[in-house]
């Protein structure tokens, strides 16, 4: 099996742009997924296929993936983004679905 | 929208076993692909397994730390997926959910969850 590193935590002041990643070799031959999960709520599609928005997700949602990281994106930061943020990909060869250990975000 | 409401879930005691259930509705539920998810407290995301619409075969998978305990079924006549937990340990603590599995060739994600049900087991 295989790991998917995320920082812990992550802080921004509300408007700027916060940068979560996801780091595992090669995770740029993979399509990543992200899930938002507020306190207390089941977790949301926010991007899938690395850079897609499910329909009702805010433009300012974004991801990217290459190399040995990928990387979501959240503009304009509200208070209403603070949440654990997860990535998640697939592994072929043994089936797998394998979660990072997801990223709290904090808006100061 | 896509509803998926879970039940079931309780305290037991180690060793003992638990029947998760899973409601779905408004979609097509025979078709879909599901999976279960669990959260352990102040934790995060994990996979314990997965189960095909019957069309491509019907057939589940597990992750390790839950094979051969686990059981996960399905009633399409009830749009009713099932976790049936047998011999739980301590560490299977947790809120379990239900989800929504999206296959493609080269991937695949969970589109839709449901509220959660939480599991404990403590003696």
């Amino acid at each position: 099996s295989y790991v998917l590193t995320q920082p812990p935590s992550v802080s921004v002041a509300p408007g700027q742009t916060a940068r979560i990643t996801c780091g595992e070799n090669n995770i740029g031959s993979r399509s990543v997924h992200w899930y938002q999960q507020k306190p207390g709520q089941a977790p949301v599609l926010v991007v899938y296929d690395d850079s897609d928005r499910p329909s009702g997700i805010p433009e300012r949602f974004s991801g990217s993936n290459s190399g040995n990281t990928a990387t979501l994106t959240i503009s304009r930061v509200e208070a209403g983004d603070e949440a654990d943020y997860y990535c998640q990909v697939w592994d072929r060869i043994s089936d797998l679905r394998v979660f990072g250990g997801g990223t709290k975000l904090t808006v100061l | 929208e896509v509803q998926l409401v879970e039940s079931g879930g309780g305290s037991v005691k180690p060793g003992g076993s638990l029947r998760l259930s899973c409601a779905a509705s408004r979609f097509t539920f025979r078709n879909a692909w599901m999976s279960w998810v669990r959260q352990a407290p102040g934790k995060g995301l994990e996979w314990i397994g997965r189960i095909k619409s019957k069309t491509d075969g019907g057939t589940a998978d597990y992750a390790a730390p839950v094979q051969g305990r686990f059981t996960i079924s399905r009633d399409d006549s009830k749009n009713t997926l099932y976790l049936q937990m047998n011999s739980l340990k301590t560490e299977d603590t947790a809120v379990y959910y239900c989800t929504t599995e999206r296959p493609t060739a080269v991937t695949t994600r969970f589109d839709y969850w449901g509220q959660g049900t939480l599991v404990t087991v403590s003696s």
